[in-house]
């Protein structure tokens, strides 16, 4: 299958800090790529949908000012968290699909916690 | 929107076991697919199967779009088949091909 990656996998930041995460599809041009927060025992809530080169679209009640995404090339993608506070700690998942590839595939997750 | 159950929602075997897991769905979908989730987080693609019956190893899974439901099969259970597993719908959308992912079903295999 393909491959997608995340990073950081984890990171600790302070309160009113940033905090980018990256996801890159390395074996293939991901023409699409989601974003998803998963809360501890729970199931995965898609929070964005980005298309290489156009302005993310938002799900419902997800911030667009706070969760900024960037899909700037067919293999990157980012999600910044911007002023962060302790409620936006969650697990985070991207993913990458493409009219190539039927399937969509998940990176491994970057865990926040914010302190 | 649409509403992804998932039945049992925990599930403990002994190793060696064999079970089935359930996912229901309430409106037409144009493809669906399997996930297991291992204990670091990682969803690892078992199978997309809009339709029809797949297997895989000791994995199989059956998906009847015309009743909204689809099965995984897992036969002879190991422990490294713990983790939660997830079905994940995908409906075309305005936005694109958005999955919606069901509640999980937590499996514990044990020895």
């Amino acid at each position: 299958g393909a491959v997608v990656s995340q990073h950081p996998s984890r990171v600790i930041c302070k309160s009113g800090t940033s905090v980018k995460i990256e996801c890159r599809s390395l074996d293939f041009q991901a023409t699409t790529m989601f974003w998803y927060r998963q809360f501890p025992k729970k199931s995965l809530m898609l929070m964005a949908t980005s298309n290489e080169g156009s302005k993310a679209t938002y799900e419902q009640g997800v911030e667009k000012d706070k969760f900024l995404i960037n899909h700037a090339s067919l293999t990157l993608s980012t999600l910044t968290v911007t002023s962060a506070h302790p409620e936006d700690s969650s697990f985070y998942i991207c993913s990458a699909g493409s009219i190539m590839v039927y399937e969509q595939y998940f990176g491994p997750g970057t865990r926040l916690t914010v302190t | 929107g649409i509403q992804v159950e998932q039945s049992p929602p925990d599930l403990i075997l002994q190793e060696g076991a064999n079970s089935t897991l359930r996912c229901n769905f309430s409106d037409s979908v144009n493809n669906l697919q399997w996930f297991h989730q291992n204990p670091w987080g990682q969803l690892i693609n078992l199978f997309y199967i809009p339709s029809g019956t797949k297997q895989n190893g000791r994995l199989s899974a059956t998906t009847v779009a015309t009743e909204r439901y689809s099965l995984l099969y897992i036969s002879s259970s190991q422990t490294t088949d713990s983790g939660v597993y997830f079905c994940a719908v995908e409906q075309v959308t305005g936005g694109g091909n958005k999955l919606t992912f069901g509640t999980g079903t937590q499996l514990k295999v044990e020895l």
